[in-house]
């Protein structure tokens, strides 16, 4: 059983670009989390997607979007980069009806 | 304003003792509590969780204690082995909208386990 995955693992971007993540959930999970954990910080929630809605966000820019697809997989979108979106960016799913969230390995993006 | 503390950024353990984990919290709405242990490169991996109407779990090695009133839990390893070196995160949640919220973590406390 295949655990959450996210790709790619790693990316380097310039600054003002456009830049999309990609996460599959855990099986039997429907309920995705996407993270932003810059060097040294716990993981900041940026939003969370049920029923492909967004149902909860963070207090991030409207620069952040996301989608979630009918097989539960996600995307995280973010425009206009800046150098301070330089972090590891983590997906997490769960059932709806559990608490517990599984992590994926993350993304690396690096904004030069 | 941080919700989730941990206060103590690294702590090293002799290898067969027992290693404490601290975390307070400042959300009186916050219900339900997990640790994650991560390592470099990784993404944060589940140990253990617990519930507010509880005080204590136990899974193995891991033990969390909960003290509601003076929002702190802590986790205990024993016994520590080598292997357990890692960044571990406490991370709190609230109920939102008849499900469980988003995921408040702590900034980490980097555990080193000496053989």
């Amino acid at each position: 059983d295949a655990g959450v995955t996210q790709s790619p693992t790693h990316l380097i971007k310039t600054r003002g670009q456009q830049v999309t993540l990609r996460c599959s959930p855990k099986s039997g999970h429907d309920t995705v989390s996407w993270y932003q954990q810059a060097l040294g910080q716990g993981p900041q929630f940026i939003f969370q997607y049920y029923e492909e809605e967004e149902r909860q966000r963070g207090n991030f820019p409207d620069r952040f979007s996301g989608h979630q697809f009918p097989n539960y997989s996600s995307e995280l979108n973010v425009n206009a980069l800046l150098l301070g979106d330089s972090a590891l960016y983590l997906c997490a799913s769960r059932y709806t009806g559990n608490t517990e969230a599984f992590f994926g390995q993350g993304t690396r993006l690096t904004v030069v | 304003d941080q919700q989730v503390k941990q206060n103590s950024p690294s702590l090293s353990v002799q290898e067969g003792r027992i290693s404490i984990l601290n975390c307070d919290y400042t959300n009186s709405m916050f219900d339900y509590f997990l640790w994650y242990k991560k390592y470099p490169a990784e993404g944060p991996t589940f140990l253990i969780s617990i519930s507010s109407i509880k005080d204590k779990n136990e899974d193995g090695r891991f033990t969390v204690f909960l003290n509601k009133s003076a929002k702190h839990l802590s986790l205990h390893i024993v016994p520590s082995q080598p292997g357990d070196s890692a960044v571990y995160f406490c991370a709190a949640s609230a109920h939102y909208g008849g499900s469980q919220g988003n995921l408040i973590f702590g900034k980490g406390t980097k555990l080193s386990v000496k053989p």
